[in-house]
């Protein structure tokens, strides 16, 4: 059973459209989550990073973990075609040893 | 922002020949650099942790004779791929820690034929 679970689309919405993307996990130990954003030929950079369960807010993205489902997500509302990239999710145990989803391949059609 | 350089960003090379990956951290200096690599339809793959001046430390499964890293500077940590084989045709990603974040480079499509 692989430690991280993401589908990895692709995902296409029209702009204006509320995203939802989404991981599971097996390794009950996790307590960081992060998302990251790639755009095509640039490297990932961190979108959210959350501590234990709960929500973040920022702006229009919402980062909510489950950790009794170990389940995460990642909300855009108000899609944008900028927000068109691989959105990753990765988690920690703590440390510098991450493990990372497969990527969502996001597409907002103008 | 904390910048990452890795070039090249692909390179194709034939099989039994070895290739370079190099990485700058830009404008931070980065004692710590990682090395992730990221096959088909799969997810990043830690392969190495390399310090500045000290010898890298391999995840397991990772050939650590095939995969030659060097962290001779604060700045630049080199990844050598010796004697590539197609099965070694992939992503390669670096990472450099910066106080409590990680900056990534930009990554290097490696194809070899």
């Amino acid at each position: 059973q692989k430690e991280v679970e993401q589908d990895p689309g692709p995902l296409s919405v029209p702009e204006g459209a509320i995203v939802s993307l989404n991981c599971t996990y097996s390794n009950s130990a996790f307590q960081y989550f992060m998302w990251y954003r790639q755009y095509s030929r640039k490297g990932p950079e961190l979108l959210m990073y959350t501590y234990s369960s709960g929500n973040k807010e920022d702006g229009r993205f919402t980062a909510q973990v489950d950790k009794s489902s170990k389940y995460i997500s990642l909300f855009i509302r108000d899609s944008q075609p900028s927000d068109s990239a691989t959105y990753l999710c990765a988690m920690s145990v703590g440390g510098d040893q991450f493990y990372f989803g497969t990527g969502t391949s996001l597409t907002v059609i103008p | 922002g904390a910048v990452v350089s890795q070039h090249p960003s692909w390179v194709i090379c034939k099989s039994g020949t070895s290739v370079k990956i190099e990485c700058r951290s830009l404008d931070f200096q980065a004692t710590t650099m990682f090395w992730y690599r990221q096959f088909p339809k799969q997810s990043l793959m830690l392969m190495a942790t390399s310090n500045e001046g000290s010898k890298a430390t391999y995840e397991q499964g990772v050939e650590k004779d095939k995969f030659l890293i060097n962290h001779a500077s604060l700045t630049l940590s080199t990844l050598t791929v010796t004697s590539a084989h197609p099965e070694d045709s992939s992503f390669y990603i670096c990472s450099a820690r910066r106080g409590d974040g990680y900056t990534f480079g930009s990554g290097t499509r490696l194809t070899v034929v």
